[in-house]
């Protein structure tokens, strides 16, 4: 069975200090993969999702940037976060070329920049 | 361009009770309608789909969901409500248009069930 991990589970990070949250999957390939932020415990806001090794596709212009090194790794960065980057953030995954799939969801980062 | 819209903020219900949690959607072309359950400080949990066939979707925990094309609405129910249910339900559509690669996420509406 499929499985998504994320961590750290919670990060506490002063202003203007660098960030990297990783999320891995496991018993899947080529999967699709996504980055949301999730503020005050609502809405979510897609930042960035990835359809294979090295595509990244950026909905929200921001502080923020994503990666994707290996075919199961995604990874969310930054070079100096804002106090606005404070949130919850989710990873999630979806197999790739299937229209009709679900997606599936880790369980979360939360992040609080002071 | 997609669109999803939870019209409730909160949904209050008296356990025992039927509950109703409503999702209205906009897509190009037809539409892949998804509910989702969060409890807090946790991800998102899969509950149903509607991709084709019956308007009336069976899920986890005893939820369903019906489709209604004509309305463009997708409507969570329970027959009676727990609770355990209470948490934040979001509704999310994709559509087949060739987008498909993204998923786009109602507001959430947070569900009380009162004792």
């Amino acid at each position: 069975s499929q499985t998504i991990h994320q961590w750290p589970a919670t990060l506490v990070q002063p202003v203007g200090s660098p960030l990297s949250l990783e999320c891995t999957v496991e018993g899947t390939s080529n999967p699709n993969l996504y980055w949301y932020r999730q503020a005050a415990g609502r809405g979510l806001q897609l930042l960035f999702y990835s359809v294979g090794i090295g595509q990244i596709s950026s909905e929200v212009p921001q502080n923020l940037s994503a990666s994707r090194p290996q075919d199961r790794q995604f990874i969310l960065s930054s070079k100096k976060l804002l106090l606005s980057d404070s949130g919850f953030y989710l990873c999630a995954w979806m197999r790739g070329q299937i229209v009709q799939e679900t997606q599936y969801f880790g369980p979360g980062t939360r992040l609080l920049v002071l | 361009a997609q669109s999803v819209a939870q019209p409730e903020d909160q949904v209050n219900v008296a356990e025992g009770n039927p509950l109703t949690v409503k999702c209205t959607y906009s897509v190009s072309g037809n539409p892949y309608l998804f509910w989702y359950v969060q409890y807090p400080n946790r991800g998102l949990q899969f509950l149903l789909k509607y991709i084709t066939g019956d308007n009336l979707v069976k899920g986890s925990y005893g939820f369903e969901a019906e489709f209604n094309k004509s309305q463009t609405s997708f409507h969570l129910k329970k027959p009676s409500a727990l609770v355990s249910d209470s948490a934040l339900y979001f509704c999310a559509v994709r559509d087949n248009s060739g987008g498909y690669q993204k998923v786009t996420f109602g507001t959430g509406t947070k569900l009380q069930v009162i004792p």
